[in-house]
């Protein structure tokens, strides 16, 4: 799977819009852009995943760069339960022989009150 | 639904004993996982398997072994349980979610700790 590349870290006010960033320069072509959250001493939940149009859902917002080497996570607006650590997975879903969700370190949001 | 079960959600373990970290799931998904996820790091593959009857081994399978009986279970075995072992280990089933991609769902995770 292609490589992301993350924010360590981020911070937001609530209520305030939030737009996490993930680059991805070696997508290819086949590789769907997953978006995963895992709140605190919980397991990964899905939040978004998106091709080559943006995508909105009842979660959140992702806007995918025309060249694709970039996308971004939109929390509209963001509350405290909103904080968690969000991952930007690459996973070619056409190869039915690619099971694997790599998950790096991904972005830790805190949410200021 | 309950979606994807796993117990227990706590464990200590002495070296060298074993144990099974079950998971279940409701959602008659094809595909299931086992990761593990260590202090600060993401997550690991340890295990997937695409069907009953059918694993494979992911990055880190040393240690482990898994079978697959029935569509609903996927237990994890640990034999000779090992420091190293330490960490939070998850549960997943996939399906299509739309576009012709696929997502996971995952359980709550069950937190071993050998000492």
């Amino acid at each position: 799977d292609a490589k992301t590349t993350q924010p360590n870290s981020m911070e937001s006010n609530e209520e305030e819009p939030v737009h996490l960033p993930c680059n991805h320069s070696t997508i290819s072509g086949t590789d769907y852009i997953h978006w995963y959250r895992q709140l605190p001493s919980q397991g990964p939940e899905y939040v978004i995943h998106g091709l080559t149009s943006n995508v909105n859902n009842r979660m959140a917002s992702l806007a995918i760069a025309e060249d694709r080497k970039s996308s971004t996570l939109i929390l509209h607006r963001a509350t405290l339960r909103d904080a968690a650590v969000y991952y930007c997975i690459l996973r070619d879903d056409f190869n039915f022989g690619n099971e694997k969700l790599t998950f790096g370190t991904g972005t830790r949001l805190t949410i200021i009150p | 639904n309950a979606g994807v079960t796993q117990t227990p959600k706590f464990r200590i373990l002495k070296i060298g004993q074993s144990m099974t970290l079950q998971c279940a799931q409701d959602m008659n998904h094809n595909y299931m996982y086992w990761y593990r996820q260590d202090p600060g790091m993401g997550l690991k593959l340890i295990y997937y398997s695409v069907g009953a009857g059918i694993t494979d081994k992911g990055e880190v399978p040393n240690g482990y072994n898994v079978s697959r009986s029935t569509t609903e279970d996927f237990p994890l075995r640990l034999e000779l349980a090992a420091p190293s072992q330490t960490s939070v280990y998850f549960c997943a089933s996939s399906a299509f979610i739309g576009g012709g991609a696929r997502g996971a769902f995952f359980g709550q995770g069950t937190r071993l700790t050998v000492v």
